[in-house]
């Protein structure tokens, strides 16, 4: 199956500053990347993702990229608030089982006023 | 549109009792699946559901654990016995297709077995 990495655990960073998150994936087929915001008491919630015929995608102050060669993408938020405090999955399908969704650990991101 | 909901949100048992979580998906949404988060580690797939048929349950960890959705609407994950590693977050996800698009994630069902 597929195998996520996901770094670093926890990322602080000041309000207004930017914030990186990255992935690593195993599974050379996984064509689909999508990025999971958890916030506290509540379910993870898609925020953005990506498909392997693209590499790079951008929602206002989030932005996805892939580099299928290295197997890795990431998530770039910036002009961080406080409301943008959470948990960060990434994931990506398994192309050798039933297309299901394989997570990293987490990024426990916290940004300061 | 309602979401995807979960109960209890929390439950503490003791090693050897038996429990049973409950997941009501997203009307209409055929698929269901059951995720698992230990504190620290990565949400970890269980199972997978197609309306009422498992169709991939690779990540249920042992025998203990059984899952079921009788007329494919809601499911039920029963943890009979209960262990101590057993204890995590447990989410239910629902997805209208299948390939990872889509899927609406419930709030979570605390386990702590104690």
């Amino acid at each position: 199956g597929e195998n996520v990495e996901q770094h670093p655990s926890t990322l602080s960073v000041q309000e207004g500053d930017s914030a990186v998150i990255k992935c690593t994936y195993s599974d050379s087929a996984s064509n689909y990347f999508p990025w999971y915001k958890q916030e506290l008491g509540k379910g993870p919630q898609l925020i953005i993702d990506i498909r392997s015929n693209v590499g790079e995608k951008k929602d206002q102050r989030i932005a996805v990229t892939l580099n299928k060669t290295a197997k890795h993408f990431s998530l770039h938020i910036t002009e961080t608030q406080p409301e943008d405090s959470a948990v960060y999955f990434c994931a990506a399908t398994d192309q050798t089982g039933a297309n299901n969704l394989f997570f990293g650990t987490g990024t426990r991101l916290t940004v300061i006023p | 549109e309602a979401g995807v909901t979960q109960f209890p949100s929390h439950s503490v048992i003791e090693k050897g009792q038996t429990v049973t979580l409950r997941c009501d998906p997203i009307s209409g949404h055929d698929n269901l699946y059951w995720y698992r988060r230990v504190m620290g580690k990565e949400i970890k797939f269980l199972l997978h559901f197609v309306k009422e048929s498992k169709q991939d349950e690779s990540g249920m960890p042992n025998n203990r654990f059984l899952a079921e959705r009788t007329g494919g609407t809601y499911s039920t994950l029963k943890v009979q016995p209960a262990e101590l590693e057993d204890s995590g977050v447990y989410f239910c996800a629902s997805s209208q297709v299948r390939g990872g698009y889509g899927y609406t994630f419930g709030s979570g069902t605390r386990l702590t077995v104690v």
